[in-house]
């Protein structure tokens, strides 16, 4: 089982926002403003599509959001195009020289 | 642009040694500004951090505290690589393994994963 929790699924037809949220608890997600989350295609690596809660890495379309409250984090695609569809992983750095992923959330776009 | 080209067997006898490579182009193991990590998925256990090498004027290796007493992670600066070991395993240590640059507390670049199945 997970440290963070995810919904399993999440959907949206294109031009849509869609937002995929992140349980952790005061000890990662909430003590701690290092939260990044992962887009993953089937038989591919994941790839950083948010880092430090809210940054985007160079290259990624701004349509890709973040934010947390509290030991809640949120990934929100906005204006989905059919190439989002994937899985999403959060992560969050939980002290001690640890990290901790979700299970995961399958986007569909429908 | 960093790439990682991960090396190793795909097929591992239980209670035998797992032993991945990572090598690292575009940047340097000995990079004061990154860490060098392995981390695996499996259906069962979803993403998992295994651990890192860095250095920060010395070397340091620091792992998930469930794999302490099986895992090694060294750097190899004459091959600019990585490597993982991970001893005793079972059936349960199958996964996709990955290597991975990480810097601001993420991980920004990957390897392309190696699937390794533990059996006899």
């Amino acid at each position: 089982q997970s440290a963070l929790t995810q919904p399993p699924s999440a959907s949206g037809s294109p031009g849509q926002s869609v937002t995929i949220s992140c349980t952790g608890t005061s000890s990662d997600v909430g003590g701690y403003n290092y939260v990044s989350w992962y887009q993953q295609h089937p038989g591919k690596a994941p790839k950083l599509v948010i880092y430090g809660v809210s940054k985007r890495p160079s290259g990624v379309p701004d349509r890709f959001s973040g934010s947390k409250s509290g030991n809640t984090a949120s990934l929100t695609v906005s204006g989905l195009q059919a190439e989002d569809e994937a899985d999403y992983y959060c992560s969050s750095y939980a002290g001690g020289n640890n990290w901790v992923f979700g299970g995961g959330t399958k986007l569909t776009v429908l | 642009q960093v790439q990682l080209q991960q090396s190793g067997p795909g097929l591992v006898k239980p209670s035998q040694t797992l032993s991945l490579t990572c090598a690292i182009s575009g940047d340097s193991v000995s990079s004061d500004s990154a860490g060098w990590n392995w981390i695996r998925q499996s259906p069962s256990r979803g993403l998992e951090w295994l651990g890192r090498t860095l250095f920060r004027s010395k070397w340091f290796n620091e792992y998930a505290v469930s794999l302490r007493s099986r895992i090694t992670v060294n750097p190899d600066t004459s091959k600019n690589q990585f490597s993982l070991q991970l001893n005793s395993v079972t059936p349960e240590d199958t996964a996709v393994y990955y290597c991975a640059r990480g810097g601001n507390y993420s991980f920004d670049y990957w390897g392309q994963g190696t699937l390794v199945t533990v059996s006899s």
